[in-house]
């Protein structure tokens, strides 16, 4: 069965440090690669996504950016973060049909 | 405008009631369309597909109008376990690939 990691599931970050969330699928080869932001009492904003290995569309401009190094692996950086990137972080994948989920990762940039 | 569209509520019901929320999208192009549910602090989960002809699912109906670009949830015998938000979501194909477009959510309480 497929299944989808991300981590960490919380991360508290000091503002214009780095950033990198990582997420991995198994079970299936060539998903479709998508990271979403939700921001506190808002909806998912899709930043990022990839169908296939170093091919990344970007949704939003900002100070983030994704990888794709290997087919099942999606990574979200940041060079330095802001107060606003602020928010719960999700990894999904699909291949032809509905999205699975992540569990997310809360973070928060003080 | 944004390309779907809910009303956030909250749906504030006593257990056993019916509760309706609609969506609207504005792509035509829209492929395929679900509502998911996400409770607090949680990943979003499929709660089912939504097709031309209405489906339904248990104590769950949903309904497209591709004409009006409408999209409708019906619940019918609320739970306490119902409460959650409910996302309204379409499937938009793109020359990269097809991506979900997800609403803002309408919360739904039920309470005893």
């Amino acid at each position: 069965s497929q299944t989808i990691h991300q981590w960490p599931a919380t991360l508290v970050q000091p503002v214009g440090s780095p950033l990198s969330l990582e997420c991995t699928v198994e079970g299936t080869s060539n998903p479709n690669l998508y990271w979403y932001r939700q921001a506190a009492g808002r909806g998912l904003q899709l930043l990022f996504y990839s169908v296939g290995i170093g091919q990344i569309s970007s949704e939003v401009p900002q100070n983030l950016s994704a990888s794709r190094p290997q087919d099942r692996q999606f990574i979200l950086s940041s060079k330095k973060l802001l107060l606003s990137d602020s928010g719960f972080y999700l990894c999904a994948w699909s291949r032809g049909g509905g999205y699975t989920f992540g569990s997310g990762t809360r973070l928060t940039v003080v | 405008r944004k390309e779907v569209e809910q009303d956030p509520g909250p749906f504030n019901v006593p257990e056993g009631a019916t509760v309706a929320f609609n969506c609207t999208y504005s792509n035509s192009a829209s492929q395929s369309f679900f509502w998911y549910r996400q409770d607090c602090r949680k990943e979003p989960k499929l709660l089912m597909s939504v097709y031309s002809s209405g489906n339904e699912d248990g104590r769950f109906t949903a309904q497209l109008n591709r004409a009006s670009q409408y999209i409708s949830l019906l619940i019918r015998d609320s739970k306490l376990s119902d409460s959650a938000t409910y996302l309204c979501v379409v499937n938009l194909w793109t020359e990269y690939g097809n991506k979900l477009v997800f609403g803002a959510g309408t919360i739904l309480r039920v309470k005893s």
